[in-house]
């Protein structure tokens, strides 16, 4: 089973505006990721915020990370054409083995011109 | 710098025969290893992760096998496909002590 699931599961968007998504999870983690993952290609790393940070930011991208709700959320500002991807967070749980991540499903984000 | 890489990039395969998928690391010693599975339109299933040479860990039982023969090759099998191991295979690699993973370009397999 999935242990974070993402909402939305799609979002449409114009050039220049913020896009938002969130995950949720099930279990306690180390830390949560967010990946994103072009069409047909394989996934790259964007951010990491551990489970003892709130907020985090990587130029454009801020991650904020709710313990408590178990739950985390993506905020891509003014984004472009080439943020059209799909994007995954993934949690390492305190229960698993170290290295293994569960991952969503997956949001799947169009921005368009 | 680091890279990965996986052939072949496209398969398909009809139900019944072999599989084998290769993944390779280069510029880092001792990565552990993951092969990843794909469904259409899903995140991504766990399939095999590995910390060291012949140190295999198994997250689903099922028709498919791995290996890893060399610190950096690792090697997804199967004797005898079937149509449910259509799908998008991915590897990836971390260095111990990091939680960062860094994934492949992919394989879409194609059983028929």
């Amino acid at each position: 089973s999935q242990q974070g699931e993402e909402d939305p599961q799609a979002l449409s968007i114009q050039e220049g505006e913020n896009a938002t998504m969130n995950c949720s999870y099930k279990t306690s983690i180390n830390n949560l990721q967010w990946y994103r993952q072009n069409s047909g290609r394989g996934l790259v790393h964007l951010i990491l915020i551990r489970s003892n940070e709130r907020e985090k930011h990587s130029g454009r991208l801020r991650v904020t990370l709710d313990t408590s709700k178990k739950s985390s959320s993506l905020l891509i500002t003014a984004s472009r054409a080439a943020d059209t991807a799909s994007y995954f967070c993934a949690t390492d749980s305190t229960t698993d083995s170290w290295g293994k991540l569960q991952f969503g499903a997956g949001t799947q984000v169009v921005v368009t011109p | 710098s680091q890279t990965i890489h996986q052939w072949p990039a496209t398969l398909v395969q009809p139900v019944g025969s072999p599989l084998s998928l290769e993944c390779t690391v280069e510029g880092t010693s001792n990565p552990n290893l993951y092969w990843y599975r794909q469904a259409a339109g899903r995140g991504l299933q766990l399939l095999f992760y590995s910390v060291g040479i012949g140190q295999i860990s198994s997250e689903v039982p099922q028709n498919l096998s791995a290996s890893r023969p060399q610190d950096r090759q690792f090697i997804l099998s199967s004797k005898k496909l079937l149509l449910s191991d259509s799908g998008f295979y991915l590897c990836a690699w971390s260095i111990t002590g990091y939680y960062e993973q860094y994934f492949g370009p992919g394989t879409r397999l194609t059983v028929t």
